[in-house]
């Protein structure tokens, strides 16, 4: 079955870090590019991060550059995104997505909340 | 970053019913190679986003072809030709031309 799978959510105090992984299966994963789409509590859905097929390149939403890398494994189907210096509006159901202009598989959501 | 802006905001509807939404870039939409990327999902009740339309005008396959998408530029509408009870949700137009990837607001559908 074609699916992805994420990972790595929880409760994190503020500046604190958290690493989300999402399992790809049922494709073949070093042909995509993939993204992260995160949406807040009862608010919209906002791109964060995208990398390409060989994880050579990489792009970031300005909210988040800076303190969030992402990366994947093609030897493990896994794409991750590490979070670091962790704010309250970093609280949200972050999605993992295939590709980078028209991400067409999404994930289930994994969801990270950011409090003391 | 590119604004994408969604217009109406909440769509109360009756179902059979026709509906458009419309969804305003702040930038042409249209890349280097001629292809315009803006896409179209639909995020149910408790669900994750999924897309039903890709390119403008794409449907996708499993998407009801209830659904269409047009437009050009910075202008494009996605219509329900008659709204069924399982499209009730949020909608949302997403551009794949700029980076950093932009979403509009989401339009709630939802039947009166």
């Amino acid at each position: 079955e074609v699916q992805l799978l994420e990972s790595g959510g929880d409760l994190v105090q503020p500046g604190g870090s958290l690493r989300l992984s999402c399992a790809a299966s049922g494709f073949t994963f070093s042909s995509f590019a993939m993204s992260w789409v995160r949406q807040a509590p009862g608010k919209g859905l906002e791109w964060v991060s995208g990398i390409s097929e060989s994880g050579g390149t990489t792009w970031y939403a300005d909210s988040v550059k800076g303190r969030f890398t992402i990366s994947r494994d093609n030897s493990e189907n896994t794409l991750c995104l590490q979070m670091n210096s962790l704010r309250a509006e970093d609280t949200a159901v972050y999605y993992c997505a295939r590709g980078v202009v028209a991400p067409g598989l999404w994930g289930q959501g994994t969801l990270v909340t950011v409090s003391s | 970053d590119v604004v994408m802006t969604q217009s109406p905001l909440s769509l109360p509807v009756t179902l059979g019913q026709a509906v458009s939404i419309s969804c305003r870039s702040s930038q042409s939409l249209v890349y280097s190679d001629g292809n315009t990327f803006l896409n179209w999902y639909l995020q149910r009740p408790g669900q994750s986003p999924r897309r039903l339309i890709f390119k403008v005008s794409n449907r996708d396959s499993g998407a009801p072809d209830r659904f269409s998408g047009s437009g050009s530029g910075t202008d494009f509408t996605l219509k329900i030709s008659r709204v069924e009870a399982e499209d009730v949700g949020v909608y949302y137009c997403m551009q794949g031309t700029h980076w950093p990837r932009t979403f509009g607001q989401g339009t709630k559908v939802e039947i009166k």
